[in-house]
């Protein structure tokens, strides 16, 4: 099946830093990719749709400023959480379309655990 | 708008019993659903999904769900339940085409008596 991969897995930053995510699909090509957030015990919450070569679509409350995305090749999505504070510590997953064929199956990479101090 | 409700955020279930997660769903256009499984701090993988066409899907690890329309319902099932099983498990639906976002329910988890 298709592989996505992130990383780093794990990070923990001092509030105030940045931080850099990076999702890759490794066996085909995603034209579309999804950025999600877990709280704990919760679900998972789309924050923005990421589309090669345009802007990020967010969803209503996500601040774009602050959740930096870009898909810059077929393969690649990044997710820059900017002057990260606390409360920004979290789960943050993502996800590429696999549109090949019939399967149009959104496959999810295995997280990005994120810690501000 | 599309939603989604899982009854019960905890189910139990001795080994080699049935397996029953369910899942509600309300969609404004024919749904796309799709259940999920999450190992502890882990990525999600996909279990099954329905699209169109048959209405029971067969997925891996020997789960399968029924898309029923008429109960706006798509219940996750499983014969025999075993302990690698236990999990997290989320039920989805997606927006609308295939360039849209999923909306998850809260999830289930799933514990395994021995």
């Amino acid at each position: 099946g298709a592989v996505v991969s992130q990383h780093p897995s794990r990070v923990i930053c001092k509030s105030g830093t940045s931080v850099k995510i990076e999702c890759r699909s490794l066996d085909f090509q995603a034209t579309t990719m999804f950025w999600y957030r877990q709280f704990p015990k919760k679900s998972l919450m789309l924050m923005a749709t990421s589309n090669e070569g345009s802007k990020a679509t967010y969803e209503q409350g996500v601040e774009k400023d602050k959740f930096l995305i870009n898909h810059a090749s077929l393969t690649l999505s990044t997710l820059t959480v900017t002057s990260a504070h606390p409360e920004d510590s979290s789960f943050y997953i993502c996800s590429a379309r696999d549109g090949r064929g019939s399967t149009d199956t959104q496959y999810f990479g295995p997280g990005t655990r994120l810690t501000v101090l | 708008a599309q939603s989604v409700t899982q009854l019960g955020s905890h189910v139990s279930v001795s080994e080699g019993a049935l397996v029953l997660l369910r899942c509600n769903y309300s969609s404004s256009v024919p749904p796309y659903l799709f259940w999920y499984v999450q190992y502890p701090n882990q990525g999600l993988q996909l279990l099954l999904k329905y699209t169109t066409g048959a209405t029971l899907v067969k997925g891996i690890n020997g789960f399968e769900a029924e898309f029923k329309k008429s109960e706006t319902s798509f219940h996750l099932t499983k014969p025999s339940a075993h302990m690698s099983d236990a999990a997290e498990y989320f039920c989805a639906v997606r927006r609308g085409g295939g360039a849209d976002g999923l909306t998850f329910g809260k999830g289930t988890h799933l514990i395994i008596q021995p």
